[in-house]
Order: C-alpha cells, then sequence, then structure tokens
C-alpha cells in the first residue's frame, strides 16, 4: 500500500530563512508526487506535482521540490519564506495502481506540516 | 469560473440527526471525491466519483452516502451522524483521475456532532 510521511509536524522559520520540508513516500511503481498548502481556513492549493522528466520541479509562490529516487523523498524548498507562507503544507502520492473498482483513483496525503513565521 | 463550491460552512449536528454535505463544481470535472480532515491525519478519502452516475467507496466510506445524478454536483450525505464524524469536510475535483491529476479543493464544511 502506499504511503507518506511528513516527519515535522510544526516547523518554525524566521521570515526571510530558507525553507526544507520534507516529505517521504512508499509506493511500488513510478510515482505521482504532489505538494499542496492550506492557508487557515481555506481549502487545499496545489503548489507543484511531479510526474516525470527533471527532479527539479517549480511551483507557484517561489517553492520548488526535488524528486530523488533513491531516497523515495520529495522535499519542498524555498530560497526565502515570506510572512504569507504560514500554512499547512501536505504532501501527496497518487499513481496508476490498480486499488480499485475503477483504478487509479487513491490519492494518499501526509499528515502535513504546519508552517509558522517569524518577524 | 466559482471552481468547487461547498455549503455549508459550518454545522452543529446532534448525534442520530441526517443532513446533506453540498459539492458544486463548474469546470466541467469528471472526477469529484470528499475527503475528511482530522488533527494528525492528514485528509482521507470518503467516496469519489468518475462521472455522473459512477461512484466508489475510499477509505473511510462508513457512515456516509453519495450519489452523482449530474457532473456538477456531488452531494454527500450523513445518514446518521456520529461524534466520530465530527471533522472538517472538503469536496474536490479534477478532470481525470484523481491520483495523477491536479485536484480543485472547496473551502470545506466543518462539522461538529454533539
Amino acid at each position: 500500500a502506499q504511503s507518506v510521511t511528513q516527519p515535522d509536524i510544526h516547523i518554525t522559520v524566521s521570515e526571510g530563512a530558507s525553507l526544507e520540508l520534507r516529505c517521504n513516500y512508499s509506493y511500488g511503481a513510478t510515482p505521482y508526487l504532489f505538494w499542496y498548502v492550506q492557508s487557515p481556513g481555506q481549502g487545499l492549493q496545489l503548489l507543484l506535482k511531479y510526474f516525470s522528466g527533471d527532479t527539479l520541479v517549480q511551483g507557484i509562490k517561489g517553492f520548488e521540490a526535488e524528486f530523488k529516487r533513491s531516497q523515495s523523498s520529495f522535499n519542498l524548498r524555498k530560497p526565502s519564506v515570506h510572512w504569507s507562507d504560514a500554512a499547512e503544507y501536505f504532501c501527496a502520492v497518487g499513481g496508476f495502481l490498480l486499488i480499485s473498482n475503477f483504478g487509479n483513483e487513491k490519492l494518499t496525503f501526509g499528515t502535513g506540516t504546519r508552517l509558522t513565521i517569524i518577524p | 469560473n466559482a471552481g468547487v463550491t461547498q455549503t455549508p460552512k459550518f454545522q452543529v449536528l446532534k448525534t442520530g440527526q441526517s443532513m446533506t454535505l453540498q459539492c458544486a463544481q463548474d469546470m466541467n470535472h469528471e472526477y469529484m471525491s470528499w475527503y475528511r480532515q482530522d488533527p494528525g491525519m492528514g485528509l482521507r478519502l470518503i467516496h469519489y466519483s468518475v462521472g455522473a452516475g459512477i461512484t466508489d467507496q475510499g477509505e473511510v466510506p462508513n457512515g456516509y452516502n453519495v450519489s452523482r445524478s449530474t457532473t456538477e454536483d456531488f452531494p454527500l450525505r450523513l445518514l446518521s451522524a456520529a461524534p466520530s464524524q465530527t471533522s472538517v469536510y472538503f469536496c474536490a475535483s479534477s478532470y481525470r483521475g484523481g491520483s495523477t491529476d491536479t485536484q480543485y479543493f472547496g473551502p470545506g464544511t466543518r462539522l461538529t456532532v454533539l
């Protein structure tokens, strides 16, 4: 079964500092990997996704993530955080494993990392 | 485009009551799904639909019913609410499959069952 681990429940960084949020996955085939962000009281919004090709993917709001197959990781990075980046971040894994009557419907989310920015 | 809309935003129920959470999307997406979000557990898939008239169970379907009579709407019904169903519920839609395509989420419904 696929799974996603986000080992950091809560991270605090200073505004302007760099950020790395960790994500490790378990999946028996080529994964589809996603990072979503949830601002307080809002739904989730896609930051970036990886399907194939270049292992360094760029997303919105200045975020990037690097897929490392050997480490089963897909860590999210940002060189300089802004106060508006305070939110909860979710990593998710999906793909074409047959798990239901209709096929590839299983998107698995991690438990999330809450990011706090201090001035 | 309004995207994915959900109503109500907040709801308080008593144990045993029933209700329907509404979800609609105006992007002509075939795939729609319902998730619940609980502290420390991320998002868990309740039910999903790959098109009008076709639904299937996700990870945590017990106590919930769905139907999909139109492409736009995907209501979630709680038949007899229980305190364990206190959660934040998100509806999502995507153009193709749920596990390989970008999901568009609604703003959520916060449900409390007393």
